[in-house]
């Protein structure tokens, strides 16, 4: 079974320039969730996506954005990178099913923002 | 709005200390309550959960966490800690329709070996 995936693993981009950061969820799960997780501190939430909806959003500006495709995969889009914006940022996914209260994490996007 | 507190910022400990890590959540309804753990370069993993029924839970590893309803609390404990174990605990909590997980600062945990 394969886990959850991210890519890229780390980038830098510049202040003001746009990223994608990408993100496979695992066999099974219908549901994947982003996080950002500023050094020191523990992830917090910015949105999750259910058969492709937006399911909940964290306190993120509108820059923040997503996608889940047909397959679960889901992008996290960031427009107008500022400083602060540098972090690891995490996805999850969560199972269908009974299950679906538990989130699997991936190993994260490193974004460093010059 | 959910919030968690973790109360240890760093916990240093020497092999074979039994350890205990605090974790306080502020939430107005039902409540799933995880640990997890982050070893140095690896990512977020699943320790344990809790969502109903015994308030005793044992994860992985021999770590274990009790559920104490009046105090809000869910705090991680293990008899015996390893040099393996160093890494960082984060309680996260969730509730409502979308299960949004609300972490907290996280516990930075060295064993000396």
């Amino acid at each position: 079974e394969t886990g959850v995936t991210q890519s890229p693993t780390h980038l830098i981009k510049t202040r003001g320039q746009q990223v994608t950061l990408r993100c496979s969820s695992q066999s099974g799960h219908n549901t994947v969730s982003w996080y950002q997780q500023a050094l020191g501190q523990g992830p917090q939430f910015i949105f999750q996506y259910y058969r492709e909806e937006e399911n909940g959003r964290g306190n993120f500006p509108p820059r923040f954005s997503g996608l889940q495709f047909p397959n679960y995969s889901s992008e996290l889009n960031v427009n107008a990178l500022e400083l602060d914006d540098s972090a690891l940022y995490l996805c999850a996914s969560s199972p269908q099913g009974g299950e679906q209260e538990t989130q699997y994490f991936g190993p994260g996007t490193r974004l460093l923002v010059l | 709005a959910q919030s968690v507190s973790q109360h240890n910022h760093h916990v240093i400990l020497s092999e074979a200390a039994s350890l205990e890590l605090g974790c306080n959540y502020s939430y107005g309804g039902t409540v799933n309550l995880f640990w997890y753990v982050q070893y140095p370069g690896q990512h977020l993993q699943l320790l344990l959960k809790y969502f109903s029924g015994d308030p005793l839970v044992k994860g992985i590893k021999g770590f274990e966490a009790e559920f104490i309803k009046s105090k809000f609390s869910f705090n991680l404990r293990k008899p015996s800690v390893q040099w393996s174990d160093t890494a960082e605990y984060f309680c996260a909590v969730s509730g409502g329709s979308n299960y949004k997980l609300t972490f907290g600062k996280g516990t930075l945990l060295t064993v000396n070996p």
